[in-house]
């Protein structure tokens, strides 16, 4: 059983501050690692898939960072927004097709 | 951009019965894959299909089965539904199955057994 953990559960921010917040994940048999964006009654977003160890990847005021040695990976987000509330998702693909995910990051963002 | 279209959104069975869920995957992709996330649980891997064969296999039930068609939409089949299989099912596709392909993902189907 693959065991990919996602901390803080929860996050306050309040707008225009920058969060960030981890997903481990087993560093042996590492094929990629995807981050999700689930807003609330909609169906899960691709942020980044991350496949080599140092790499670093943006999108607009998001970014996140990969470890794959030490099995964990940074998502970070600068000047967070109130469209920013959303669970962040990690999720860890071994080889093969399947992904296991984590339990989330859920970032709710205060005006 | 057309996007995964999952039919039907929402659905309620008796325990017992079967049901049948369908996904359309974006066009000229090839790659469709099941998930179940029960109430307030992580989405857990079902089953994953790559031209039409069986690709991976995660957590799904032998009450359950699935298949990917000529048209590479795919269909979950339940039977025997028991009160645990409420849950939101979501698929997802992708343009190839290699790893840094991402994996987009359906408006889900709710499923009820009651």
């Amino acid at each position: 059983i693959l065991n990919v953990e996602q901390s803080p559960q929860s996050l306050h921010v309040q707008e225009g501050d920058s969060t960030n917040f981890t997903c481990s994940f087993p560093s042996s048999n590492f094929y990629a690692l995807h981050w999700y964006r689930w807003e609330t009654a909609k169906s899960p977003e691709a942020l980044f898939v991350m496949t080599l160890n140092g790499d670093e990847k943006k999108k607009g005021r998001i970014s996140a960072t990969l470890n794959t040695k030490e099995g964990y990976s940074y998502l970070y987000i600068k000047g967070s927004q109130p469209e920013d509330s959303a669970t962040y998702l990690c999720a860890f693909k071994a080889a093969g097709n399947k992904l296991t995910f984590g339990g989330g990051t859920r970032v709710l963002v205060k005006p | 951009a057309a996007g995964v279209i999952q039919s039907p959104r929402h659905l309620i069975k008796e325990k017992r019965e079967t049901a049948t869920l369908k996904c359309y995957p974006i066009p000229r992709h090839d790659t469709v894959y099941w998930y179940q996330q029960g109430p307030g649980q992580d989405p857990q891997f079902l089953i994953s299909f790559y031209e039409k064969m069986q690709s991976d296999k995660g957590s799904i039930p032998d009450r359950f089965s699935a298949q990917q068609f000529s048209d590479y939409h795919s269909e979950l089949n339940m039977s025997s539904l028991e009160l645990g299989d409420s849950a939101l099912y979501f698929c997802a596709s992708s343009p190839t199955r290699d790893r840094v392909s991402e994996q987009y993902f359906g408006p889900g189907t709710r499923l009820t057994v009651t």
